[in-house]
């Protein structure tokens, strides 16, 4: 059972554009979320988080949205720069953190074109 | 460079066979994590250790097992090894024990099993 769902595998944007990547979950008990980058032949590298007591976090080009409802997030990269081209994973822990595990999902490859 | 190194970088081996991967945290924190990434699927929390303990455990099978050492290095012990054993190998390290807190990623051990 997949509780941390990316559902396109794939985003292709222009250079200068924005990126939107999108993230759902199906477990309420979630409510620490974070986004990590990885490159080829690279560990992923941790970009931006956000707590469930927030709807949004921005930091530089990153913003990140939640709704909690909707139980959806999503990652806007404004603007979009060749060298986001990666692959984005989105993940989740529940208990503010206390609970130690990360659920990941599978990840997002995302390609800017010049 | 994310200060969590990986050894080895690549690993071959035969069924049946035992193996251990290496992870030295980054400078001052206490957890480390271990995950697996098999083809097409995200990263699988398998164990955590802070401070020389284990804190949290995942989907980890019972042939593998980890532990910390006073120095803080970890080791992943797989044995038993089977064909779908082969995947990539991620440790991460983080300051705190909880996951309130970026993770920070080695580049990854890749296990092939022929």
């Amino acid at each position: 059972d997949q509780q941390v769902k990316q559902n396109s595998p794939s985003l292709s944007v222009q250079e200068g554009r924005i990126s939107i990547l999108n993230c759902d979950y199906t477990n309420s008990m979630f409510d620490y979320f974070l986004w990590y980058k990885k490159y080829p032949a690279e560990g992923p590298t941790f970009l931006i988080s956000i707590s469930s007591i927030k709807d949004k976090n921005e930091d530089g080009r990153f913003t990140v949205f939640l709704n909690k409802s909707a139980k959806h997030l999503s990652l806007h990269i404004v603007p979009s720069q060749p060298g986001d081209s990666a692959v984005y994973f989105c993940a989740a822990s529940a208990l503010g953190g206390a609970n130690s595990k990360l659920t990941f999902g599978k990840g997002i490859t995302l390609s800017v074109r010049p | 460079d994310s200060g969590v190194t990986q050894t080895p970088k690549h690993l071959i081996t035969a069924t049946g066979q035992r193996v251990t991967l290496r992870c030295s945290p980054r400078s001052g924190d206490l957890s480390v994590y271990w995950y697996q990434q098999s083809l097409d699927q995200g990263l699988q929390f398998l164990i955590q250790y802070y401070n020389g303990e284990e804190r949290a455990k995942g989907n980890i099978l019972e042939r593998f097992s980890a532990q910390q050492f006073p120095d803080l290095h970890s080791e992943l012990n797989l044995s038993s090894l089977e064909l779908g054993d082969s995947a990539l190998y991620f440790c991460a390290s983080s300051v705190g024990p909880g996951a309130n807190q970026p993770q920070h990623f080695g580049d990854g051990t890749r296990l092939s099993i022929l």
